[in-house]
């Protein structure tokens, strides 16, 4: 089992819509857990940190759920620019914070 | 715009040959990672540099090595290249450890 699972997708949904990731992790030491947006040919950019009180910024809710082991990414209202790939990240410390990154969940967001 | 710039943009190298990317983090990240990301996969993690140190390393051969510098430069070194090194290699820099990370745009290396 990966120790980061996303569906890759692609998610297709039409403009205005509301559309949600999971992401799973498998370890339970994991610290810190973040989403990116990565566009096509370019590089991963933050896109919010996950707290374990949930969080939201503007049309975007993140949760973070330690029992079962998954954060999710709410998008409402979906923009035609939304359309990208998001990226799940969890961070396990123990002293040396070690990122990884799942594969990416492929959002097209149509008019 | 990104405060982490990377350097070169592009690459074609030959199997076998060595290849050093480099990486300028921004002022007061003391802490840069290096991955490499395959088209249609996510970035897998190299390793990271804390104050200079590595200070965790990914799945990788010990052919890929790196350094980081006192000003917040750092550089992965490929030695031995393989064909299925070619990929999108990204460079990331946080304010610390536990921190979210600000990408370079990468530099994308072709071994032919």
């Amino acid at each position: 089992r990966k120790e980061v699972e996303q569906d890759p997708g692609p998610f297709n949904v039409p403009e205005g819509a509301t559309v949600a990731f999971n992401c799973t992790y498998s370890n339970s030491a994991s610290q810190s857990f973040f989403w990116y947006r990565q566009d096509c040919r370019k590089e991963p950019k933050l896109l919010m940190s996950v707290y374990s009180s949930g969080n939201e910024d503007g049309r975007f809710t993140a949760q973070l759920n330690r029992a079962s082991q998954y954060i999710s990414l709410l998008i409402r209202d979906s923009k035609l620019s939304d359309s990208a790939t998001y990226l799940c990240v969890v961070m396990r410390s123990g002293g040396s914070y070690i990122p990884t990154f799942g594969r990416g969940t492929s959002l097209i967001v149509h008019p | 715009e990104t405060g982490v710039t990377q350097s070169p943009t592009h690459l074609i190298k030959t199997r076998g040959q060595q290849v050093t990317l480099r990486c300028s983090s921004q002022s007061g990240h003391n802490t840069v990672s290096w991955y490499q990301q395959a088209l249609g996969q996510g970035p897998q993690f190299i390793f990271q540099y804390y104050r200079e140190e590595e200070n965790g390393r990914g799945n990788f051969p010990p052919r890929f090595s790196g350094l980081q510098f006192p000003n917040y430069s750092s550089e992965l070194n490929v030695n031995a290249l393989e064909l299925d090194d070619s990929a999108l290699y990204l460079c990331a820099s946080s304010v610390d450890r536990g921190s979210g990370y600000t990408f370079g745009s990468g530099t994308r290396l072709t071994v032919v």
